[in-house]
């Protein structure tokens, strides 16, 4: 069946430092990526998405590309904010409404 | 965009009484909904799938007399944690689905806290 693997956290940086967040995904389809974020005691917000290969989500200097030939979403951003603390999350959808997630991945930036 | 409300947004109850959480489209028809819990530190459990003028699909593990769902009209879906025990202390995250956007919509999330 369909599923998403995201790398563990959690991870660590100092502001302005590159963040890498890997994904990759399982899926007998074509599925649509996304990428949510969740702020301590908040719901999920759709952070960027994808939906088909190739294309590349962009939103708030975050950015991750459709990769069909690595079946992978990874998400990167050139220099994280303190701001952008928070559990990042993978999911897929498989046009049926159903998503899966990944385990999410925390990130904490220091100053 | 598209906004999926909830309430009440955190719930402090004892042992054994029953709790409803709300799950509100508020600018679009869901024929469907979902209702996710999620742990902490944890990701988000499917536990069922909320179905307009019919019956809820639960995932596997998910005791459907307990977590009673009804999805009363287009725009609300209902959980009801019914005789809650400590252990159903969580988040629960309910999503609806924007046909016209392709993409899904969360609510902002319920914490209960069972005493």
């Amino acid at each position: 069946g369909d599923s998403v693997t995201q790398m563990e956290g959690p991870v660590t940086l100092s502001e302005e430092a590159f963040l890498t967040i890997n994904c990759t995904y399982t899926a007998t389809g074509y599925p649509s990526l996304f990428w949510y974020v969740q702020y301590p005691g908040e719901g999920l917000q759709l952070l960027l998405k994808a939906t088909k290969a190739d294309d590349k989500g962009s939103n708030k200097g975050f950015e991750a590309t459709y990769r069909k030939e690595t079946t992978s979403f990874h998400l990167e951003k050139g220099s994280v904010q303190v701001s952008d603390s928070a559990v990042y999350f993978c999911a897929l959808s498989d046009h049926g409404n159903q998503f899966y997630f990944g385990t999410g991945t925390s990130l904490t930036v220091i100053p | 965009g598209a906004v999926v409300s909830q309430h009440p947004s955190r719930v402090i109850c004892k042992s054994g009484t029953s709790v409803k959480i709300e799950c509100r489209s508020l600018d679009f028809q869901a024929t469907t909904m979902f209702w996710y819990r999620q742990f902490p530190k944890q990701s988000l459990m499917l536990m069922a799938t909320s179905n307009e003028g019919s019956k809820a699909t639960y995932e596997q593990g998910v005791e459907k007399d307990k977590f009673l769902i009804n999805h009363a009209s287009l725009t609300l879906s209902t959980l009801t944690v019914t005789s809650a025990h400590p252990e159903d202390s969580s988040f629960y995250i309910c999503s609806a689905p924007e046909a016209g956007l392709g993409e899904q919509f969360f609510g902002p999330g319920t914490r209960l806290t069972v005493l």
